[in-house]
């Protein structure tokens, strides 16, 4: 069946480092993604998103890329911060019908100062 | 900055028992969702609710979970019949309708014994 995955589960870096964490999808239908933060005890926040005509977008320290063709999203940290340690979901979204976000397992970046 | 905000914060019940899981969605919303959370696994759709009614669920949203928007700024889920794999990190969200940035709520812990 159609999936959202992560690569890692766990990414250790260094306070200041750039910070990538990678997102597999498997649904050629999905046009709008999502990732999401979560720090410990709380909802999932909205970081960024990233519609699938598109390649590239920026935010504040975050960078979204997308690559459909080999269906991967990612996001790039620049100049980690320990306030940046959470779990990252990744999460598509279907055109057209559902616009519930289908999210990914996790990845647990965790910073060090 | 406007928050979404859950009650209480952790519910420990006995299988079998009815539960109603409290949220207050950011005021000016019109979308409402809730998702659940097990332990260490992915966020889940449950349902989404709109003009007063639901507009999505999920195959977890069997017959023993039910919504409610009972006034102008609560969005309850119940659980009639709660049972062991009920136990979960329940989170409440809104969104604008302008766009499908989601708030999410810090959530519910439920604890089913």
């Amino acid at each position: 069946g159609e999936s959202v995955g992560l690569h890692l589960p766990t990414l250790s870096v260094q306070e200041g480092d750039n910070s990538i964490i990678n997102c597999a999808y498997s649904n050629s239908a999905s046009d709008y993604f999502i990732w999401y933060k979560q720090e410990s005890g709380k909802g999932p926040q909205f970081i960024i998103d990233i519609r699938s005509n598109m390649d590239k977008r920026q935010g504040q320290r975050v960078t979204v890329l997308l690559n459909k063709t080999v269906k991967h999203l990612s996001l790039q940290i620049a100049a980690t911060q320990p306030g940046d340690s959470a779990v990252y979901f990744c999460a598509e979204k279907g055109w057209g019908g559902s616009y519930i976000p289908t999210f990914g397992r996790g990845t647990s970046l965790i910073v060090h100062p | 900055e406007p928050e979404v905000t859950q009650t209480p914060s952790h519910q420990v019940t006995q299988m079998g028992q009815e539960v109603i899981l409290r949220c207050v969605p950011i005021s000016n919303h019109l979308y409402f969702y809730w998702y659940r959370q097990i332990l260490g696994q992915k966020v889940e759709f449950l349902v989404s609710f709109y003009n007063n009614e639901i507009s999505e669920k999920s195959e977890i949203f069997d017959d023993q979970f039910s919504v409610e928007r009972p006034d102008g700024s609560n969005f309850t889920l119940k659980i009639r019949s709660t049972k062991l794999e009920d136990s979960a990190m329940y989170f409440c969200a809104s969104s604008g309708g302008t766009s499908y940035e989601q708030y999410f709520g810090p959530g519910t812990r439920l604890t089913v014994t």
